[in-house]
């Protein structure tokens, strides 16, 4: 069962904060959350572990609320570069990632 | 590190035809993925190998796809015959250990078109 994604876009200006959210019918082992912009690979920003452990390299936060199946990805302060498609993925202990439909964001000077 | 490494990144062929696509993971990563992007179905996950053995191939939408992973180092994914409806970003991601514990780097990607 493939990840719901909301909201499917969103516009922002420079400077504004933007909450993308991820919700699985099936429990997760771990989240993740990649970036893709136009024309090139997704690129990783996050992973949530159950238990709580995350891992990232970016300055975005984001959270995995186990009990309800939700990860909510936080951009704060949005700059230009963070313009493209934010992807979750969401794993059962199996071994694979599935994806959810992508959340398409653009920043406006 | 010189990242995923796909080959060709633009592939154009006529209905009917062989289509080999190529993957060189990141050295030393263990586990290997294939991925097809399109508009309609998104990010789908086709198969992943561990340690150049396939855990999963039930992703891969029919008999026309075959993959394999001769050795740590390389991967092709196969469509014989190719049809339209495959026409599609195909994306090969690397990662060391569990894949759903650590990051999948995605290499640049081979662009599809079937006439």
């Amino acid at each position: 069962q493939q990840p719901v994604q909301s909201p499917q876009a969103v516009i922002l200006r420079e400077g504004e904060d933007a909450v993308i959210n991820c919700s699985s019918s099936k429990a997760l082992y771990s989240v993740h959350w990649y970036r893709q912009k136009h024309g090139e690979a997704p690129v990783f920003l996050m992973i949530l572990l159950k238990g709580g452990e995350q891992k990232g390299h970016e300055k975005i936060s984001a959270s995995f609320n186990e009990k309800k199946q939700q990860s909510s990805l936080y951009l704060t302060a949005s700059q230009l570069s963070y313009s493209g498609t934010y992807f979750c993925g969401g794993s059962s202990n199996t071994g694979k990632l599935i994806f959810g439909q992508g959340t398409t964001l653009q920043v406006k000077p | 590190d010189a990242g995923v490494i796909q080959s060709p990144r633009h592939e154009v062929t006529e209905m009917g035809q062989e289509v080999t696509l190529r993957c060189k993971p990141i050295s030393g990563h263990d586990y290997l993925f294939w991925y097809r992007q399109t508009m309609m179905r998104g990010l789908e996950l086709l198969i992943y190998f561990n340690n150049n053995v396939p855990i999963d191939d039930s992703g891969m939408p029919e008999d026309r796809f075959s993959a394999k992973m001769p050795n740590a180092s390389f991967s092709t994914l196969k469509i014989q015959p190719s049809e339209p409806r495959d026409s599609a970003v195909y994306f090969c991601a690397s990662s060391l250990y569990r894949g759903v514990e650590e990051t999948q780097y995605f290499g640049p990607g081979t662009r599809l078109l079937v006439l």
